[in-house]
């Protein structure tokens, strides 16, 4: 089964920093990656989804990069702001169907 | 903005109730997939649905179980609720591109509690 592991749990950081989030697993054999945003006692909003055949995704601030070869997978956000505090999930689909999730990089961005 | 709904938001009800969470969606997805969520644990799939008249259990045990008599919609019954069941139960689906599955989509969560 498909093991999902993000690091670093919780994070906190100053307005304006960069910053990245780590997530590894243990199944090279993807179909894709995708990142969520979780706002406390909400739904999930898809930030990004890599194909397993490509490299990286960008949306505006955000981008997420994929290797498979050593199982692991970034977010990096730039300029962050206060806004982006939130629960970070990855999420790896290995059957086309399901998503297997890690538990998340909890964000806090302090003005 | 994925337009995929679920009521109650939240509900608070007593052991033995059956209840049954709805969960909509607007897009035409033929995928749809119920995730149930603890207090800062990860998601796990309890089920999911090709599209009209097929669904599977995930990889997590339940004892709700589903249905989809259309594709619009796919909701979740549970027969005697119990404190166990006391979690977040969120929705999604996605659309079959070819080979693999594309973005899934996911409702705002319902948030139960059996006491």
């Amino acid at each position: 089964k498909q093991e999902v592991t993000q690091i670093p749990a919780a994070l906190s950081v100053p307005e304006g920093e960069n910053l990245v989030l780590n997530c590894s697993f243990t199944d090279s054999a993807i179909y894709n990656l995708q990142w969520f945003r979780q706002d406390p006692g909400k739904g999930l909003t898809s930030l990004l989804l890599i194909q397993s055949s490509q490299r990286e995704q960008t949306s505006g601030r955000l981008n997420a990069s994929l290797d498979k070869s050593s199982g692991r997978s970034t977010l990096y956000i730039a300029a962050s702001q206060p806004g982006d505090s939130a629960t970070y999930l990855c999420a790896i689909s290995n059957s086309g169907y399901a998503l297997n999730f890690g538990k998340g990089t909890s964000l806090l961005v302090t003005p | 903005e994925a337009d995929i709904y679920q009521t109650p938001r939240y509900l608070v009800i007593g052991t033995g109730k059956k209840i049954t969470l709805e969960c909509s969606q607007t897009m035409g997805h033929d995928k749809m997939y119920w995730y149930q969520q603890d207090p800062g644990m990860e998601l796990h799939l309890i089920h999911y649905s090709y599209g009209v008249n097929s669904t599977e259990k995930g990889d997590l045990s339940s004892e709700s179980t589903v249905s989809r008599i259309r594709t619009e919609h796919f909701p979740l019954t549970l027969e005697s609720a119990r404190p166990s069941h006391t979690s977040q139960y969120l929705c999604a689906s996605s659309a079959w591109t070819g080979a693999s599955t594309d973005t899934q989509y996911f409702g705002p969560g319902t948030r139960l509690t059996v006491l």
